[in-house]
């Protein structure tokens, strides 16, 4: 249980398009879920708190306009690198809490974000 | 909000050894601690946790000790295998729900 899925698992873009990243809680429901972001060898670095039916909540320093988030149902949230720069490039890994469980956080399997 | 150091930031032991990581947190009033262990390109592992209404827990070759005066959480791996080897992160849920990460402690356990 507490399988969480995330898609693309690898993306490689120009400069300048957008991408789209989903994260799906495949056998529980997810009221929350986070997305993070990790540089190679540094920690996890928390960018926003995705709520379902509500905007999401974004960690001081990010643009949320920048990175959309929407979390339209119980299993499913995604985020969308807009206009993305070789500096987006970057490991973006989502978490979700099982709305029923405690505290504890499931992590997908991570999206490699490349942006020429 | 809440700020989680993590130590050491390389760790190497022989194998059978035991390792200890230390981490310390700046909010008292998080109350849940997990330590995941995350081994390269791969997705963060939940090995242990801890509720701060316990002092110690113990998963086979694995345990958790969490003193809330010092705020200060620890992970014991006893005889360490090869396949221990990756990165251990703490973190601690502070007042918002949200989790915050240690900086990792890369564990390399040699033959």
């Amino acid at each position: 249980g507490a399988v969480v899925s995330q898609h693309p698992s690898r993306v490689i873009c120009k400069s300048g398009t957008s991408v789209k990243i989903e994260c799906r809680s495949l056998d529980f429901q997810a009221t929350t879920m986070f997305w993070y972001r990790q540089f190679p060898k540094k920690s996890l670095m928390l960018m926003a708190t995705s709520n379902e039916g509500s905007k999401a909540t974004y960690e001081q320093g990010v643009e949320k306009d920048k990175f959309l988030i929407n979390h339209a149902s119980l299993t499913l949230s995604t985020l969308t690198v807009t206009s993305a720069h070789p500096e987006d490039s970057s490991f973006y890994i989502c978490s979700a809490r099982d709305s029923g469980g405690l505290e504890t956080q499931y992590f997908g399997p991570g999206t490699r974000l490349l942006v020429l | 909000g809440e700020n989680v150091e993590q130590h050491p930031s390389t760790l190497s032991v022989q194998e059978g050894d035991s390792a200890v990581i230390k981490c310390t947190y700046s909010d008292s009033a998080s109350n849940y601690f997990p330590w995941y262990k995350q081994e390269l390109g791969k997705r963060p592992q939940l090995i242990i946790d801890i509720r701060s209404n316990v002092g110690e827990k113990k998963d086979q070759r694995i345990a958790v000790t969490l003193n809330k005066t010092a705020k200060h959480f620890s992970l014991h791996i006893t005889e360490t295998q090869p396949e221990d080897s990756a990165v251990y992160f703490c973190a601690a849920t502070g007042t918002a729900s949200k989790l915050t990460f240690g900086t990792g402690t890369r564990l390399q356990v040699t033959l």
